[in-house]
Formats: structure tokens, sequence, C-alpha cells
């Protein structure tokens, strides 16, 4: 199975900060590699698709990068409603495995 | 409108099983691979299992090998999984998710709202 290593586990920032994501992936996933974000009690919630398409209607300050094994996630002038967990996942090979999750909070 | 709505959820004592269902709308059902994806209580996600469009083809996590199968009838537009022996730690709300196909891109797209299943005595 490909394990996914995600950075950091909880990050905490400011309404307008930049912040950054990262994803590791334990052998090449080319650019098979998706970014998600949930809020409590809620659905994951696709953001980025194939390491760095924006999924339509999310807002463009979230951008994704990397190809093989290294991934980030870039969000720039945060704003209160992102403020949530984000997961990175894999759809290279089955199983479709997830990272632990980033816990963004103020 | 596309949607997925997940039901069957419930409590279920060890060992015993339970299906779970998610009924799709707003899209063409029987072109696209589905999948089941679960959360435990304040865990991260963890991906469950798939099945192909046709349903004559499904893959599921080691975890629950020999124990979950995904079905589904594309006439109905369901998607099902059928849980056996089941164990307190598959406590999880459960997911389906709709997987898009296109120009070599193939992200989980669409999400049920999740519906809990708690394996307890």
């Amino acid at each position: 199975d490909i394990q996914m290593t995600q950075s950091p586990p909880s990050l905490s920032a400011s309404v307008g900060d930049r912040v950054t994501i990262t994803c590791r992936a334990s052998r090449s996933i080319s650019s098979f590699l998706n970014w998600f974000q949930q809020k409590p009690g809620t659905a994951p919630k696709l953001l980025i698709f194939s390491a760095s398409n924006l999924q339509s209607g999310v807002p463009s300050r979230f951008s994704g990068s990397g190809s093989g094994t290294d991934f980030t996630l870039t969000i720039s002038d945060l704003q209160p409603e992102d403020f949530a967990t984000y997961y990175c996942q894999q759809s290279f090979f089955t199983p479709y495995t997830f990272g632990q999750g980033t816990m963004l909070d103020i | 409108q596309v949607k997925l709505v997940e039901s069957g959820g419930g409590v279920v004592q060890p060992g015993r099983s339970l299906r779970l269902s998610c009924s799709a709308s707003g899209f063409t059902f029987s072109a696209s691979p589905m999948h089941w994806v679960r959360q435990a209580p304040g865990k991260g996600l963890e991906w469950v299992a798939v099945i192909s469009p046709d349903g004559n083809n499904e893959h599921p996590a080691d975890s629950v090998k020999g124990r979950f199968t995904v079905s589904r009838d594309n006439s109905k537009n369901t998607l099902s999984l059928h849980m056996n022996d089941l164990r307190p730690e598959d406590t999880a709300v459960y997911y389906c998710a709709r997987q898009r196909v296109r120009n070599g891109q193939n992200p989980l797209d669409v999400w049920g709202q999740g519906t809990l299943v708690t394996v307890s005595s």
C-alpha cells in the first residue's frame, strides 16, 4: 500500500496569513494527488485534484503543487471559513490512502 | 443537482450484519466508479472500498476484506455496502463518494452526507 504522510498535524494561523501543508507519498504517484477540506460534522469537500487543478467553485486562494512523491497545498490570505481540517489522498493505486490530516485553527 | 444520500446506519451488536445504501441522482450513475470512505469518531478518513461502473469489479481495503462487500444496482442508481461480522473498530461515519474519471484525472468529487454506524453491545 502507498503511505501518505502529511505535515504538520496541526497548524495555527491568523486571518490574512499564508499557510502551506505538505504531503509525501511512500512511492511515486505521478500527479494523482487530491486535497480535501473537512469541517466538523460535514463531509469532505474536494479542493484540488491531480495535484494542482482547482475544483470548480473553490476560491483561487487555494493552490496545489508537486508531483512524484512530494506535494503541497497552499492557502493564501486565510479567511475565517478556511479554518478546518485538510486531507491529502492519492488516487494512483488502490487502496486510495489518505494522509492523517492537518487541523488548521486560529 | 448532483447528489448522494446514504442511509442504513444505526447501532448494531458485534458480530452482526448491516447494509448501507447510497442513492445517487443528477448524474450518470452507471458511468461512475463509486467508493466508500469511513471516519471513526475524532479520527481521520479511511478509504474502504471501490466498485467499477458495471459492478463487476470491487476492491475492498485489507481492514474489511472478507467481511464487507460492495454492490450496485445501476437500474436504481443505488450503491450498497454489505457489512458482516461487524467489530467495534468499524464504528464510524460511512460516506459514499463518486469518482470522476475524465482526461486522466480521477478524484472523488461528490460525497454524501454520511451515515453513522455504531458497533456496540
